[in-house]
């Protein structure tokens, strides 16, 4: 059975580009949680999705960030006009219910130049 | 507003001794899950605490949750350098991180 996956590893993105971040949840997996780890910060949420649906976004920056889960396909995290401050390494995790553990893809590390 | 605070936020120490990473708040939960996580890499689930007073054990590695659901802890026996990472704490729905611990453990 697959762990989550995430792709790409490793992004490099000028200032003002956009960044999209892919993430494929475990078989069997509908919840999808995107985190965000900084250099010198722990793991903070993010956004908490279920297919189609935006459940929490309690964590997301209000502009040039958002979120979709699609019916098919993988969960994008997508970052319009990047700035320095958003190097960072990005993970998404994955769970069958809201109440039941959450595993964490390999991360997509983020830098912008 | 929910926290975990973690300590000690750095242990280095050498193959073939123990230790206790902490794990603290002031608010209670329904649970709480111990990661590890290596340098490049995401946070490996190691265990979920769910009941008050709850023990488990992983090989060398033994998590305790408090009987109030407030606290945690991560006893490591006879450490071995493969142990070397970064511990983390976590709970809640839209998991609440501790700040993690940071362990290195020298042959």
């Amino acid at each position: 059975n697959a762990g989550v996956m995430q792709n790409p590893r490793h992004l490099v993105r000028r200032r003002g580009q956009e960044a999209r971040l892919r993430c494929s949840p475990m078989k069997g997996h509908s919840h999808v949680y995107w985190y965000r780890q900084l250099p010198e910060e722990g793991l903070k949420f993010m956004v908490y999705l279920q297919k189609e649906n935006i459940i929490d976004e309690s964590g997301m920056p209000k502009e040039r960030f958002s979120a979709e889960f699609p019916k098919e396909g993988p969960s994008i995290l997508r970052i319009q006009q990047v700035v320095r401050g958003d190097s960072a390494a990005y993970f998404c995790a994955s769970s069958p219910s809201p109440t039941d553990e959450q595993y964490f893809g390999p991360g997509t590390r983020l830098t912008v130049t | 507003t929910q926290l975990l605070e973690q300590s000690p936020q750095f242990l280095s120490i050498q193959e073939g001794e123990n230790l206790t990473v902490y794990c603290n708040s002031s608010s209670v939960f329904s649970s709480l899950q111990w990661y590890r996580q290596e340098p490049g890499e995401g946070p490996v689930l190691l265990v979920t605490v769910v009941t008050g007073g709850e023990v488990k054990k992983l090989k060398r590695l033994t998590f305790q949750f408090g009987d109030a659901r407030k606290d945690s802890s991560l006893h490591i026996t006879a450490a071995q350098p493969g142990d070397t990472g970064l511990y983390l704490c976590a709970g809640g729905g839209k998991l609440i991180f501790g700040q993690g611990t940071e362990l290195s453990v020298k042959p």
